[in-house]
């Protein structure tokens, strides 16, 4: 059982360039997200996946787009890379808890992205 | 003003101190509420969670939520140096439907001196 996991763990790429960051969970969750961590500035919502086949904006969208390419897999994707994007990038995913009305989100190792 | 709010610190400590960590929020919708703790170079990982007001405890570690003064709180007794990380709160709504969206505190950098 592997958790979450993401790959690459580091990139570094040139103003204007693309990529697509990839994040796959193994624990049967319905729901994931992507998150940016800048210094001061804390764990900022990028976009999210309900379930498989939905996806909606969070709360710095710009720039970025997503795919939820099925249950496990939910990709970010740069299509022209900024340097305000130069960020630590952590995928997670929910489950419901025991109680069944609140969640517990697990997080990926993270992704370091550098825009030069 | 931030949903919630967070020291972020850093706040060092020798070894077997007793911490506290603070957070405030401003949303009474909030009734759930977790802390996260992140190793340098590493993703969040939970370390509690509650629902209501009062304590939590599990081991070493008391979790104290205020509703009344929407006050969040973490502390660890007997500090150790595997304790240095960042702490990060987070909430939401009791009933986050699908969305399941955290509302995460800026985190506070804790260094336990050995």
């Amino acid at each position: 059982n592997a958790g979450v996991t993401q790959t690459p763990k580091f990139q570094v790429l040139k103003t204007g360039q693309s990529m697509t960051l990839q994040c796959a969970q193994d624990m049967n969750h319905n729901s994931m997200y992507w998150y940016r961590q800048d210094p001061g500035m804390g764990l900022r919502l990028i976009y999210y996946s309900a379930s498989e086949g939905t996806t909606d904006k969070g709360e710095v969208p710009n720039g970025y787009n997503v795919s939820r390419l099925n249950k496990r897999e939910f990709s970010l994707r740069l299509e022209s890379a900024a340097p305000s994007q130069t960020s630590v990038y952590f995928c997670a995913s929910s489950s419901r808890d025991l109680v069944g009305v609140a969640y517990e989100q697990y997080f990926g190792p993270g992704t370091r992205l550098t825009v030069t | 003003q931030k949903e919630v709010e967070q020291d972020p610190g850093p706040l060092s400590v020798p070894e077997g101190a007793i911490v506290s960590l603070n957070c405030t929020y401003s949303n009474s919708a909030f009734q759930y509420f977790m802390w996260y703790r992140q190793y340098s170079r590493k993703g969040p990982e939970l370390l509690m969670y509650t629902y209501s007001s009062g304590n939590k405890e599990d081991g070493r570690f008391t979790a104290q939520v205020d509703k009344s003064s929407k006050y969040i709180s973490l502390f660890i007794r007997d500090s150790q140096p595997s304790d240095s990380a960042t702490y990060l709160c987070a909430t939401q709504p009791l009933y986050g439907g699908a969305t399941n969206k955290l509302i995460f505190g800026t985190g506070t950098l804790l260094a336990v001196q050995p």
